[in-house]
C-alpha cells in the first residue's frame, strides 16, 4: 500500500515549456487534490476532483489544467510554463466528505526558469 | 484572501518547553479544523484535528484549544522534543452543497527545539 505518489520528484522547465505532474493513490479514494507550496504562502488549492469524472477549480487555478483519468490518477498540466509557477506540487486524496484526513503525497519541486 | 491566519511565522523553543502556535479565521462555515505537521522534503500528515462542537482535544503532548465566538484555535505542544521539529499548518474545511471538501490552510509555522 504506497498510499499518494507522484512523479516525477524534481524538474526543472524553462519558461514556455509544458509537462504533466502525475498523481496515483491506491486507497481507494473518492476525491483528490492539487496543492502548490510556496514559502510564507502555506498550501494553495490550484483543483480538486470529488469523484471520477468532475474536476473543480480552487483558489489559484490559472495556467493549469487537470485530468482525473480514472478513480486512481489524477494529474496536474502546465502547457506553458512560467517563472511565477515555480513552487512545490502535492497532491492529496480522501476517501469522502464523511472521513476527515487528507493524505499527502512527497511533493514534486518545480523550477521554471 | 487569507481565511486563516497563522502566527507566528517561526518559533524557536527550548527542550521541555511549551510551543503554542495560533490561528484565526473568519468564516462562520468552516465545520472541522486539523493540524498539519510536515516534515523537510515529505508531504504534510495530519496531526490533530478538531470540530467546532468542542472547546479542546488533546492527544498526547499535543493539545487544540477552540474559541468558536472568537473565531480562533491553537496548537500547544507539551514537553517539545527536538523531533517536533517541522513545519505546521492549520487548516480549516468547509463543504460544498454537494459533499465536496475543500480545506483552507494557514501560512505555516517553522518550529525548532533547541536542546
Amino acid at each position: 500500500n504506497a498510499g499518494v505518489t507522484q512523479t516525477p520528484k524534481f524538474q526543472v522547465l524553462k519558461t514556455g515549456q509544458s509537462m504533466t505532474l502525475q498523481c496515483a493513490q491506491d486507497m481507494n479514494h473518492n476525491s483528490m487534490y492539487w496543492y502548490r507550496q510556496d514559502p510564507g504562502m502555506g498550501l494553495r488549492l490550484i483543483y480538486y476532483s470529488a469523484s471520477e469524472g468532475t474536476t473543480d477549480k480552487g483558489e489559484v487555478p490559472n495556467g493549469y489544467n487537470v485530468s482525473r483519468l480514472n478513480k486512481r490518477e489524477f494529474s496536474l498540466r502546465l502547457e506553458s510554463a512560467a517563472p511565477s509557477q515555480t513552487s512545490v506540487y502535492f497532491c492529496a486524496s480522501i476517501m469522502g466528505s464523511r472521513y476527515y484526513e487528507q493524505y499527502f503525497g512527497p511533493g514534486t519541486r518545480l523550477t521554471v526558469t | 484572501q487569507q481565511q486563516v491566519k497563522q502566527s507566528p511565522q517561526s518559533l524557536i523553543v527550548q527542550k521541555g518547553g511549551i510551543s503554542i502556535i495560533n490561528c484565526a479565521y473568519e468564516n462562520t462555515a468552516f465545520d472541522y479544523f486539523p493540524w498539519y505537521q510536515q516534515f523537510p522534503g515529505k508531504g504534510p500528515a495530519l496531526l490533530i484535528a478538531i470540530r467546532p462542537d468542542v472547546s479542546e482535544k488533546k492527544e498526547g503532548r499535543f493539545t487544540i484549544s477552540f474559541n468558536k465566538s472568537a473565531k480562533q484555535f491553537s496548537l500547544h505542544i507539551m514537553d517539545s522534543q527536538p523531533g517536533d521539529s517541522a513545519t505546521y499548518f492549520c487548516a480549516a474545511r468547509t463543504l460544498s452543497n454537494f459533499g465536496n471538501e475543500k480545506l483552507t490552510f494557514g501560512t505555516g509555522t517553522r518550529l525548532t527545539i533547541i536542546p
